[in-house]
């Protein structure tokens, strides 16, 4: 079974367009996160969600607008898509952190979005 | 603002032992964490410290030094699979988890 699975693993967009990318665990974590990984491999946190409430927000601009339904999903919403968003978007997601190793973050296989 | 150092790239030889090694400043600290991720693939854990020394999983160690701000993932008995990029990350407080840069690892026979 797929711990924590993205769709879709290639999306390839113009610019100005809108899309989404989706995220589920079955994990039965409490938190997720999405990640930006550049073409230099720069891992990097864009947000984080506690029980469908954001808890982290890094410098993203609000284009990017992500969306908790539920615990086991995190979905993450683009807007307006420009030339610097290609990259590949990973989510994840953990417990929340209680300094014990069982918090570790598990990730999803990736979505490359390409923008032409 | 985090800043996660690590060399950029290795290079080591089957069955050898390799040492990566990460410094960092951050605010906070709330344990280390690496990851190791091949080419197109996602990162998957690998080992994680919070108090200060070694611990050991199987062919995979990781140091840590809180003082010093300093830890290392050491591979023995590297096999050609080892190839991958390797990622030191920090965590600040609940959640945030910050990244190096990564190491990207070769192996050669």
């Amino acid at each position: 079974d797929t711990a924590v699975s993205q769709t879709p693993k290639y999306l390839v967009t113009q610019m100005g367009n809108d899309k989404s990318i989706k995220c589920e665990q079955n994990l039965g974590h409490d938190t997720m996160y999405w990640y930006k990984q550049d073409s230099k491999k720069f891992l990097k946190i864009m947000f984080s969600y506690n029980n469908k409430e954001l808890i982290i927000n890094e410098t993203v601009p609000n284009r990017f607008s992500p969306k908790s339904p539920d615990k086991a999903h995190l979905n993450l919403h683009i807007n307006s898509l420009e030339l610097g968003d290609s990259a590949v978007y990973f989510c994840a997601s953990s417990h929340l952190a209680g300094g014990r190793s069982t918090d570790t973050q598990y990730f999803g296989p990736g979505t490359r979005l390409t923008v032409l | 603002g985090q800043n996660i150092d690590q060399p950029t790239e290795m290079t080591a030889t089957e069955g050898a032992i390799v040492q990566i090694n990460c410094t960092y400043q951050t605010s906070g600290f709330n344990g280390l964490f690496w990851y190791q991720q091949h080419a197109g693939e996602a990162p998957t854990f690998l080992s994680y410290n919070v108090l200060d020394g070694l611990e050991e999983k199987g062919r995979f160690s990781s140091f840590l030094s809180r003082s010093k701000g300093y830890s290392y993932l050491l591979l023995k008995e590297l096999q050609m699979k080892d190839s991958a990029s390797y990622l030191c990350a920090v965590r600040t407080g609940a959640n945030n988890l910050f990244f190096g840069t990564g190491t990207r690892l070769t192996v050669i026979p």
